[in-house]
């Protein structure tokens, strides 16, 4: 079945050491999203690609990186985690930008210690 | 700013029995609004989304209603069932989602 897919499902990691979350699609979709979803709160866009242009939101902290390295695959980098960045973050798909219907993976649970 | 709000935060319902969600929303120009479904540590599934055009749109026991003069939309659950039970979300675009209501259905 064509699907979102998220990996590892669930990351542990230390204070201040970089950690890197997957997402792999094979819609075939042009644009690919990541949102942090924190305990009983609304996901938060973090930053989208579109194709290959990468589309950053305001507020999304310079800790956050991204990458796409094909249509495939998209990555989320957070440099140095903070207490503060254990959330649930969330990968989607969409065939391509506007209104188009989103598809999400099933998240990756990200603890911080 | 571009708001979704959403109603009750928390709802707790006997299995079998209906249930309305609320959704207000204060954006302009409209798209279209969507809902979602999300289980307990998974990502959110897509149920319906409503273009300003729509009234009304149908997913199996799942009815979202939408009312672009008042900005509202609603998301109706008939005979609900054990496996109701998760947050649901409204959303206007990529961008913009709701802090969503948990249900909970209890036998």
């Amino acid at each position: 079945d064509a699907m979102v897919i998220q990996n590892p499902r669930y990351q542990v990691t230390q204070f201040g050491k970089p950690v890197t979350l997957s997402c792999s699609q094979t819609l075939n979709h042009n644009v690919m999203y990541w949102y942090q979803q924190k305990s009983s709160q609304a996901p938060k866009l973090l930053f989208h690609y579109y194709d290959k242009d990468f589309n950053n939101e305001a507020d999304t902290p310079d800790n956050f990186q991204s990458r796409r390295p094909n249509t495939s695959f998209c990555f989320l980098d957070i440099r140095s985690p903070g207490l503060g960045d254990a959330a649930m973050y969330l990968c989607a798909t969409s065939r391509d930008a506007g209104d188009y219907e989103q598809y999400f993976g099933p998240g990756t649970r990200l603890t911080v210690t | 700013k571009n708001q979704v709000e959403q109603s009750p935060q928390s709802l707790i319902i006997l299995e079998g029995k209906n249930c309305t969600l609320q959704c207000n929303y204060t954006v302009s120009p409209f798209s279209n609004l969507r809902w979602y479904k999300q289980d307990t540590g998974r990502g959110p599934v897509s149920l319906t989304i409503m273009t300003f055009s729509e009234n009304t749109k149908s997913n199996g026991r799942y009815t979202a209603t939408l009312d672009a003069d008042t900005k509202q939309s609603s998301l109706h659950i008939t005979a609900s069932q054990l496996s109701d039970s998760a947050s649901y979300i409204c959303a206007r675009t990529a961008l913009i989602f709701g802090k969503g209501t948990t249900l909970s259905v209890s036998s």
